[in-house]
């Protein structure tokens, strides 16, 4: 069956990055999209961008002014989403979706990223 | 970015009810629209895609319908465990956006 696994948790000081991984297991890795979303506690959900699992191509929102960037590793079948210039604000669970639309949606179980001094 | 407003915020309901939740969009987006369900602690659940589908497994109580700006959810007889908080997302455009999400709870 479709998985999703993410990493733990991690706790950050305002200014450092975090790097989140998504690895994937149970269908091809490069024929859908992995999208990233943010949820702040107790808020809405928030969409971060996307990376196109076959040829790198990514999507970003521009809320994040250049801070996020998602990568992937096909031999691992495992996307990336790093973070830079935290700050309190970032505080939040951070997911991986398999494509956000559709009939093949799929999510991990969330990474509960901290940032504090 | 195109604004998604969902009404009402919270809502309160018996289990056997129909329940109605709305999304308006800041600009016509087509059908361009889904619907998720979340629970505490949970990754969201596609519920509805393209305004009015249902993925494999979503039960027939769940409907969408709508187009351009105004869409609606609908649950048709309350179970118990549809309690939890349902966003819209619109997929027209970049940014993709949220509402800001209905939670539904027990009378």
């Amino acid at each position: 069956q479709v998985q999703l696994v993410q990493s733990g948790a991690e706790v950050k000081k305002p200014g450092a990055s975090v790097k989140v991984s998504c690895k994937a297991s149970g269908y091809i890795f490069t024929s859908h999209l992995i999208h990233w979303v943010r949820q702040a506690p107790g808020q809405s959900l928030e969409w971060m961008g996307w990376i196109n699992a076959d040829n790198g191509n990514t999507k970003y929102s521009q809320s994040f002014q250049g801070r996020v960037t998602i990568t992937r590793d096909t031999s691992a079948s495992t996307a990336y989403m790093e973070l830079s210039s935290l700050r309190s604000e970032d505080t939040a669970v951070y997911f991986c979706s398999r494509d956000l639309v559709g009939v093949h949606v799929s999510w991990g179980q969330g990474t509960l990223v901290t940032v504090s001094s | 970015a195109i604004q998604m407003t969902q009404s009402p915020s919270s809502l309160s309901a018996s289990v056997g009810d129909r329940v109605t939740i709305t999304c308006r969009a800041s600009e016509g987006i087509r059908n361009d629209l889904c619907w998720y369900q979340q629970k505490p602690g949970k990754a969201p659940k596609l519920l509805v895609y393209a305004a009015s589908s249902l993925p494999s497994g979503v039960p027939s109580r769940f409907s969408g319908s709508g187009f351009g700006i105004d869409f609606t959810l609908t649950i048709s007889s309350l179970q118990p465990e549809d309690f939890a908080t349902y966003y819209c997302l619109q997929d027209y455009n970049y940014p993709y956006t949220f509402g800001q999400g209905t939670k539904l709870e027990i009378k």
